[in-house]
């Protein structure tokens, strides 16, 4: 059964504050991707990485960082937090396949 | 660029009655994409409902059916007969092989009804 796990599974912080969020996979699998959640907007990619060292843009990435520090860590750093960034944030892991494996989601309120 | 759309907001059936969400796709990138649809149960994270990867092809899961229909460009999910424990929000998703990057919908929210 595929593994994703997500740290803290809640965080509230203040404007200008910085945020690390966490997501560890046990699949082994090649692709990780972070993404925000926000009510009329569905699921919005933010980054993605094919492997440990490697990142790729995705769709919503401004005011975010991520680095995949090894084949199972995938991290998302926002590093002045603001209130646009209050949202429900999923990691997923995936292989060649595209069938993706989710975590359960990091609500992050910026005050 | 790719897109999904799909029944927006939240939609209310009684228990034992039919659903369907309906999703239609767009796609400049990839003639024939993988076409998914994901669920989201409370306090859960999403999970693979179900994944059709051939136009023409029909998927089906926990009384759940999706068919790819390239001519309408639409892959809508439907039941015969919902039950409560299916009240979660369902996803429809659009995939480009060639690089890994998947499209969302906007989700729509199913309340069931006893």
């Amino acid at each position: 059964e595929a593994a994703v796990t997500q740290s803290p599974r809640n965080k509230v912080t203040v404007t200008g504050g910085n945020v690390t969020l966490s997501c560890r996979q046990t699949n082994s699998h090649n692709y990780m991707y972070w993404y925000r959640q926000d009510t009329g907007h569905g699921l919005r990619l933010i980054h993605y990485s094919y492997g440990a060292g490697n990142l790729q843009i995705g769709d919503v990435p401004d005011g975010y960082k991520a680095t995949r520090t090894t084949q199972e860590d995938f991290f998302l750093l926002l590093e002045l937090a603001s209130p646009s960034q209050t949202s429900l944030y999923f990691c997923a892991s995936s292989d060649a396949g595209e069938t993706l494996y989710f975590g359960s989601g990091t609500r992050l309120t910026v005050l | 660029g790719d897109s999904v759309t799909q029944t927006e907001g939240q939609v209310t059936v009684s228990e034992s009655k039919s659903l369907i969400i309906n999703c239609t796709y767009s796609t400049t990138s990839i003639a024939y994409p993988n076409l998914f649809w994901y669920v989201r149960y409370p306090g859960e994270g999403l999970q693979l409902l179900l994944k059709v990867i051939t136009a023409g092809q029909k998927g089906s899961s926990r009384g759940f059916e999706a068919t790819y229909n390239k001519e309408t460009t639409s892959f809508h999910l439907q039941k015969a007969s919902v039950q409560e424990s299916d009240s979660a929000v369902y996803y429809c998703a659009l995939g480009e092989s060639n690089n890994n990057r998947i499209f969302f919908g906007d989700g729509t929210q199913l309340v069931v009804k006893p």
